[in-house]
C-alpha cells in the first residue's frame, strides 16, 4: 500500500461549483497535513496545512483531516478558472510524502 | 514567502552528456535542500536530501553516482545528471524547508530533455 493515495483525475467542474479533493494515507504517525497547488510547469506552492485532526478554513478553501479514517480533504467553494491546477496532498513533518496530485479544470 | 530559484529552467542535452542544475535560496539560508523528480502526470518523487557540508542522502533506488549532489554553501545546492539518457528526461524540482519544518519552498523546476 502506498503511503499516500490520491486520485490523479482529471477532474472537470463548471465555474462556481464546489470542488472536493481527497487523499488517504497509511501512516498514522504523521501530524502535518498539507495541500500544495502546482500550476503547469511551475513548482508547487503551499496552499494550506492542518496540524492533527480538524478543519481549517482560508477564504474559499477548507481543509479537513480525519485521522480516524486516515482521510484528508480539500474543498474549494465558488470555484474559479484560476483555480485550475494540480493539487497535491502531502503528509509528514521534516520529510514530506506527496500524493500523485489531482489535475483540476474549472470550466468557464 | 521565501524564494528558491533554479537554473536553468529548461535544458536539452544529448545522450551521454552531463547536465548541472542549480538550486539557490535567495533570501534565506538552507542547510538542507531536497531534490525531486516529476514525470508527466506523476507525483513528486524525492530523489535525495542535500546537506550543507556533508554527503547527500539518497532515496532507495536512486543512483548516487549518476545523480551527483553538492551543497556548496548555505544558499546553493547543485544536481548533476551524469551520462544522461532519454529516460532521465523529466522535471527536476528542488525545495528548501522553512523554519516551520512542514512547509517547503519549491523552486520553479528545471525541465530536462535528453535526446
Amino acid at each position: 500500500q502506498k503511503e499516500v493515495e490520491q486520485d490523479p483525475g482529471p477532474l472537470s467542474v463548471p465555474e462556481g461549483a464546489i470542488v472536493s479533493l481527497n487523499c488517504t494515507y497509511s501512516n498514522s504517525a504523521f501530524q502535518y497535513f498539507m495541500w500544495y497547488r502546482q500550476y503547469s510547469r511551475k513548482g508547487p506552492e503551499l496552499l494550506m496545512y492542518t496540524y492533527s485532526s480538524g478543519n481549517k478554513e482560508d477564504g474559499r478553501f477548507t481543509a479537513q483531516v480525519d485521522k480516524s479514517s486516515k482521510y484528508i480533504s480539500l474543498f474549494i467553494r465558488d470555484s474559479q478558472p484560476s483555480d485550475s491546477a494540480t493539487y497535491l496532498c502531502a503528509i509528514g513533518d521534516d520529510k514530506i510524502i506527496f500524493g500523485k496530485g489531482t489535475r483540476l479544470h474549472i470550466l468557464p | 514567502g521565501a524564494v528558491v530559484s533554479q537554473h536553468p529552467s529548461w535544458v536539452i542535452c544529448k545522450s551521454g552528456t552531463s547536465v548541472k542544475i542549480e538550486c539557490r535560496s535567495l533570501d534565506f539560508q538552507a542547510t538542507t535542500m531536497f531534490w525531486y523528480r516529476q514525470f508527466p502526470k506523476q507525483s513528486l518523487m524525492l530523489m535525495a536530501t542535500s546537506n550543507e557540508g556533508s554527503k547527500a542522502t539518497y532515496e532507495q533506488g536512486v543512483e548516487k553516482d549518476k545523480f551527483l549532489i553538492n551543497h556548496a554553501s548555505l544558499t546553493l545546492s547543485t544536481l548533476t545528471v551524469t551520462s544522461a539518457h532519454p529516460e532521465d528526461s523529466s522535471f527536476y524540482i528542488c525545495s528548501a524547508p522553512s523554519s516551520r519544518g512542514y512547509e517547503q519552498y519549491f523552486g520553479p523546476g528545471t525541465r530536462l530533455t535528453v535526446t
